[in-house]
């Protein structure tokens, strides 16, 4: 069965890095995009973006650019996503998700497994 | 950017009445493939969020039938015909561009009465 399981939690300090990993098992990994999305404690969902595991290829929120990498291991199927210069408005539970449909199908934002969630808590 | 709205955003709803959630985009979702890239999801609470609908009106694997999805363009509906106590939730609409940009609307919490 799919399966999508997140790293644990972590607390940064403000300035800090994080970097939170999605292992993927169950299915083909390279055959699929993965996103990412967070959500502050309280809020709603915000999109970061996608990987295409096969390529590497990434696309962010334009909010994230130059802030969020998002890179891949196939060797481990394991998706990774690192934040830089973090804040205390980055604290959120950061979620990897599965696009419904192969690559080679357009993106369409259908995410059909979800990680169970990484809390990141930046405080000083 | 593309703004996405969602109304109500709070929904108090009697067991067995129905439910109905609109979602608008400020940009036309329907692109030239003649799909509407728009998706619905629910997170019931302590969970990570579930795919309900996709594309429009596509119900996902596992999803009951009460749950339908409507719409073209920028105007977007979820009905939930019969709602159960098991629905309790924040749904949200999430709309891709055809830059494959992504953004989620702020969400309505549905409560039983």
């Amino acid at each position: 069965q799919v399966q999508l399981v997140q790293s644990g939690a972590e607390v940064k300090k403000p300035g800090a890095s994080v970097r939170v990993s999605c292992k993927a098992s169950g299915y083909t990994f390279t055959a699929y995009y993965i996103h990412w999305v967070r959500q502050a404690p309280g809020h709603g969902l915000e999109w970061m973006g996608w990987i295409n595991p096969n390529s590497g290829g990434t696309d962010s929120a334009q909010k994230f650019q130059g802030r969020v990498t998002m890179t891949r291991d196939t060797s481990i199927t394991t998706l990774y996503l690192e934040v830089s210069g973090l804040s205390i408005d980055d604290t959120a539970v950061y979620y990897c998700a599965r696009e419904a449909f192969p690559l080679g199908d357009s993106l369409c934002g259908a995410l059909d497994y979800w990680g169970q969630g990484a809390l990141v808590t930046v405080s000083s | 950017d593309n703004v996405m709205t969602q109304s109500p955003l709070s929904l108090p709803v009697t067991p067995g009445e129905p439910a109905s959630i609109s979602c608008r985009s400020s940009q036309s979702l329907l692109y030239s493939n003649g799909y509407n890239y728009l998706n619905w999801y629910v997170q019931k609470p302590g969970q990570s969020p579930q795919l309900l609908i996709y594309l429009g009106s596509n119900r996902a694997s596992g999803v009951p039938d009460r749950f339908s999805g409507s719409g073209s363009g920028t105007d977007f509906t979820l009905k939930i015909s019969r709602v159960e106590a098991e629905d309790v939730g924040v749904y949200y609409c999430m709309q891709v561009t055809q830059t494959a940009s992504a953004t989620f609307g702020p969400g309505t919490k549905l409560q039983i009465k």
